[in-house]
């Protein structure tokens, strides 16, 4: 059973980037959809995109679209996902989680990520 | 792309049925059987629980089940137990080739 591993906790400055990168652990993300989910305090969970590594094709949602560029690396199964122009309601929980389909929807996000917390402040 | 609509909580007693609904639109839920739940303890990452409408992966139990008709799925927990108690998720496949979750709803077990 495939892991992801999630790096470590990062504390940022307002207007600086974040990179938050997710390994998997025990096999390879080339049979995998992978998504980054992040859950600001107190608040639900919030879809910013998605990739396929073994296609390279990445989607965003709307509303992270100026802001968040995810890329794979298929050779050492690591996926990275950097936020720009930081502000303090980014500071939230990033989670990568995977679909192991990479011609479905990408929705049954059926591994998770233990989680990479990110702060902002000045 | 609109949060898919969930009540804010639920409660029931040991032993009772839930039901959470989840509602979006024929662009989402509606317009596609990629419907997933999910179980998020404090603390915790997500856990899927309910993937494609109505099917459990493994090691979940039958407790949970789901469904779906028009732009409104539901997910229903019979013989409701202390450890249910947690926040659920829905999320959705897209006509934007998205992902949208909804806004959370938090299970008491009184």
């Amino acid at each position: 059973q495939v892991q992801l591993v999630q790096s470590g906790a990062e504390v940022k400055k307002p207007e600086s980037s974040v990179k938050v990168s997710c390994k998997a652990s025990g096999g390879t993300l080339k049979d995998f959809t992978l998504s980054w989910v992040r859950q600001v305090p107190g608040q639900g969970l919030e879809w910013m995109g998605g990739i396929i590594p073994r296609f390279g094709t990445a989607n965003y949602a709307q509303k992270f679209r100026d802001r968040v560029k995810i890329t794979a690396d298929e050779s050492t199964s690591i996926v990275h996902m950097e936020l720009s122009s930081l502000r303090s309601e980014d500071t939230a929980v990033y989670y990568c989680a995977g679909d192991n389909n990479v011609y479905g929807s990408g929705n049954t996000l059926d591994v998770w990520g233990k989680g990479t917390t990110v702060i902002i402040s000045s | 792309q609109s949060a898919l609509s969930q009540p804010a909580s639920v409660s029931g007693s040991p032993g009772q049925s839930i039901t959470i609904s989840c509602t979006g639109t024929g662009n989402d839920v509606g317009g596609y059987d990629y419907v997933s739940w999910f179980q998020q303890h404090p603390g915790k990452a997500p856990k899927l629980i309910i993937y494609d409408v109505t099917n459990r992966p493994s090691g979940i139990s039958h407790r949970f089940s789901a469904s779906k008709s028009g732009n409104t799925a539901s997910l229903t927990i019979s013989g409701l137990q202390a450890e249910d108690e947690a926040a659920y998720y829905c999320s959705s496949y897209t006509s934007s080739s998205t992902l949208v979750f909804g806004g959370g709803t938090d299970l008491t077990v009184l």
